[in-house]
């Protein structure tokens, strides 16, 4: 079956990072691009960024200063690091599977993790 | 960047009824569109891809059409289950989404 799943912190506080990892099962971390996307609560969705099967990556130009994207093909884990978090950065945070080279549409979503961020 | 407008953020409708989503690109984006519907607590599902391609296992009463700047996500003889938030999404250039429309029921 496939499944991705989001695992993080719950609460950050804000100016520090945040760490998200996303186990995938049921495919390949070689065969399948991974996207990020959020969802601020009560609002629509915004793209993050993606990392290629070969583990290149391309980022929305909006955090591209403050956001990596990474991966473990062994582990079938997808990393999201954001830095120098703010309130607005309070979000449902998805990863899911990409199609047509990873900035395509989006065929199997994760349950999401929600971060809230706050002193 | 493509902004993506969906120009009802509610919509009410009846059991049986048949609606009509709309989105419309700021830009031609061709057919490179996916529909997804999100309902309360449950992470988005893709319904259709490639402006009018219906996602495996989608019913057949979801219908996507549309191209260039204007798309439509057509539901007919709608079902309780149907009513969820509805999202368009261009893939033209890097992946932007609209605002949603929240189908009610009337």
């Amino acid at each position: 079956q496939v499944q991705l799943k989001e695992s993080g912190p719950g609460l950050v506080a804000p100016s520090q990072s945040l760490s998200i990892t996303c186990t995938v099962s049921g495919f390949s971390l070689t065969s399948y691009d991974i996207s990020w996307i959020r969802q601020p609560p009560g609002k629509g969705l915004e793209w993050l960024g993606v990392i290629w099967t070969g583990g290149g990556t391309n980022y929305n130009s909006a955090f591209m200063s403050r956001l990596s994207i990474s991966k473990d093909n062994s582990k079938s884990q997808v990393f999201l690091k954001m830095n120098s978090l703010q309130t607005d950065d309070t979000a449902i945070y998805y990863c899911v599977r990409a199609r047509l080279t990873g900035t395509g549409y989006f065929d199997v979503w994760g349950a999401g993790t929600t971060v809230t961020v706050s002193s | 960047d493509i902004v993506m407008t969906q120009s009802h953020k509610f919509m009410s409708t009846s059991v049986g009824d048949r609606v009509s989503i709309t989105c419309k690109a700021s830009q031609d984006v061709g057919t490179a569109v996916a529909w997804y519907q999100q309902k309360p607590g449950q992470s988005p599902k893709l319904l259709i891809y490639w402006a009018s391609t219906r996602h495996t296992g989608v019913p057949d009463r979801f219908t996507g059409s549309g191209s260039g700047t204007d798309f439509t996500l057509t539901i007919s003889n709608v079902q309780s289950e149907d009513l969820a938030d509805y999202f368009c999404q261009q893939y033209s250039s890097y992946p932007t989404f609209g605002a949603g429309t929240k189908l009610e029921l009337k």
